[in-house]
């Protein structure tokens, strides 16, 4: 089945030890996006990518980086994580933006900071 | 900015009842789409149902359908024949259908649905 994979499922990470997030998608779609999702929150868009243009939300972290090196694949770097950067960060995407199709998400990575 | 508000945190349904989950949303836009997307416990979001705002007719998925009023800004769904595999986080989400900065999914803070058997 086609599908968007997120790994690992759970991270632990130290206090301002870099992590990385992978996302990988089968679907051949054209935006990739990644959300915060905090526990008992609203997932909270933090950029996407339209094939290879990166569009970042204003209010999304210096801290917070992605690189997408192919059409399948995306990871997301946070360079020096911090407390309040625990959180569930999900992946989706999306065969074409603003339009009426849904955004298809992966299980999410699990992300805890010691 | 367009925001999405579920004021119902909890809801609670019997087995085969019918439940309605409400959502407003504010949009200075004309043109846009709202869907509902249930989240189980530790899995993955998915889909429920969408609605695009130029058409008047309530969007249907079999057991799920929505009561959409654009005059009033209000997407609520409702669910028929309720089922333990309902249970989960329901949030309901707004999308832009064309704006040059940004697009992005814009949730509410989701509603937990409880059925019990």
């Amino acid at each position: 089945d086609a599908m968007v994979i997120q790994n690992p499922r759970y991270q632990v990470t130290q206090f301002g030890k870099p992590v990385t997030l992978s996302c990988s998608q089968t679907l051949n779609h054209n935006v990739m996006y990644w959300y915060q999702q905090k526990s008992s929150q609203a997932p909270k868009l933090l950029f996407h990518y339209y094939d290879k243009d990166f569009n970042n939300e204003a209010d999304t972290p210096d801290n917070f980086q992605s690189r997408r090196p192919n059409t399948s694949f995306c990871f997301l770097d946070i360079r020096s994580p911090g407390l309040g950067d625990a959180a569930m960060y999900l992946c989706a995407t999306s065969r074409d933006r603003f339009s009426n199709q849904p955004q298809h998400f992966g299980d999410g990575t699990r992300l805890s900071i010691l | 900015a367009q925001t999405v508000t579920q004021s119902q945190p909890e809801m609670s349904v019997q087995e085969a009842e019918t439940v309605t989950l409400s959502c407003t949303y504010d949009t200075s836009e004309s043109d846009y789409y709202l869907f509902w997307y249930k989240q189980p416990p530790s899995r993955q979001m998915i889909l429920v149902i969408r609605q695009e705002a130029y058409k008047q007719q309530n969007a249907t998925e079999n057991r799920f359908s929505v009561n959409f009023q654009k005059a009033a800004k209000s997407f609520s769904l409702k669910i028929s024949d309720s089922q333990l595999g309902d249970a989960a986080m329901y949030f309901c989400a707004y999308r832009s259908a064309r704006n040059a900065n940004t697009d992005k999914l814009i949730f509410g803070t989701g509603t937990r649905l409880q059925v019990f058997p």
